[in-house]
């Protein structure tokens, strides 16, 4: 079973510019979260999805979005970047709610 | 507010020793409690998991021992290996409701010499 994809592994943005990173979830599973890595922050919560609709959101601005599609993949978006938005940025799915979750490698975020 | 705090930041142990690593938290709410590990480059992977209600887990090398009363919990790794050189993260969730609100701690870096 394939496990959690995300696209793409890497990318470079400047100030300003936006981005959307995609998430492909383990086939059969319905729940989405979106979770950004810091060196300084750590592991955070941005927001969960669940067929199509979002479910939690974390403490993160109006700049970071996200939404799901019919066959559970999710996009995440963030608009007028900033430098603090560079981290890894990570995708898990689960197949319900109190399922366990499973994590991609992330999508490494640099911005100039 | 950080809701888990992990202990210790790093971590050093001889091939075949026992790693613990401990983890406190505040919410009383909380019932679910995952520990992934997350090698270089990778995202991280759920190793083991309780709830609890029960003390104690074990999946091979690797166990949960939980304390209720005291809101601790503590992965313990025994016959430690140098492939086990990893980074460590305790987190807690409501089990119950929606799961898909994990709150990590900061981490543990442990490094396992031959």
């Amino acid at each position: 079973k394939a496990g959690v994809t995300q696209t793409p592994r890497y990318l470079i943005k400047t100030r300003g510019q936006q981005v959307t990173l995609s998430c492909s979830p383990i086939s059969g599973h319905r729940s989405v979260s979106w979770y950004q890595q810091t060196p300084g922050q750590g592991l955070q919560f941005l927001f969960e999805y669940f067929s199509e609709t979002q479910r939690n959101k974390g403490n993160f601005p109006g700049r970071f979005s996200g939404r799901q599609f019919s066959n559970s993949r999710s996009e995440m978006n963030v608009s007028t970047l900033e430098l603090g938005d560079s981290a890894l940025y990570l995708c898990a799915s689960s197949y319900d709610s109190n399922q366990p979750q499973h994590f991609g490698d992330g999508t490494r975020l640099s911005i100039l | 507010q950080q809701q888990v705090k992990q202990s210790p930041q790093s971590l050093i142990v001889q091939k075949g020793g026992i790693s613990i690593i401990n983890c406190a938290y505040e919410n009383t709410a909380f019932d679910y409690f995952p520990w992934y590990q997350q090698f270089p480059g990778k995202g991280p992977a759920l190793l083991i998991a309780i709830r609890p209600d029960v003390s104690e887990k074990k999946e091979g090398r690797f166990t949960i021992s939980f304390n209720k009363s005291a809101k601790q919990f503590s992965l313990h790794i025994m016959d430690s290996q140098p492939g086990d050189s990893a980074t460590y993260f305790c987190a807690a969730s409501y089990y119950g409701g929606s799961q898909g609100n994990l709150i990590f701690g900061k981490g543990t870096k442990l490094s396992v010499k031959p």
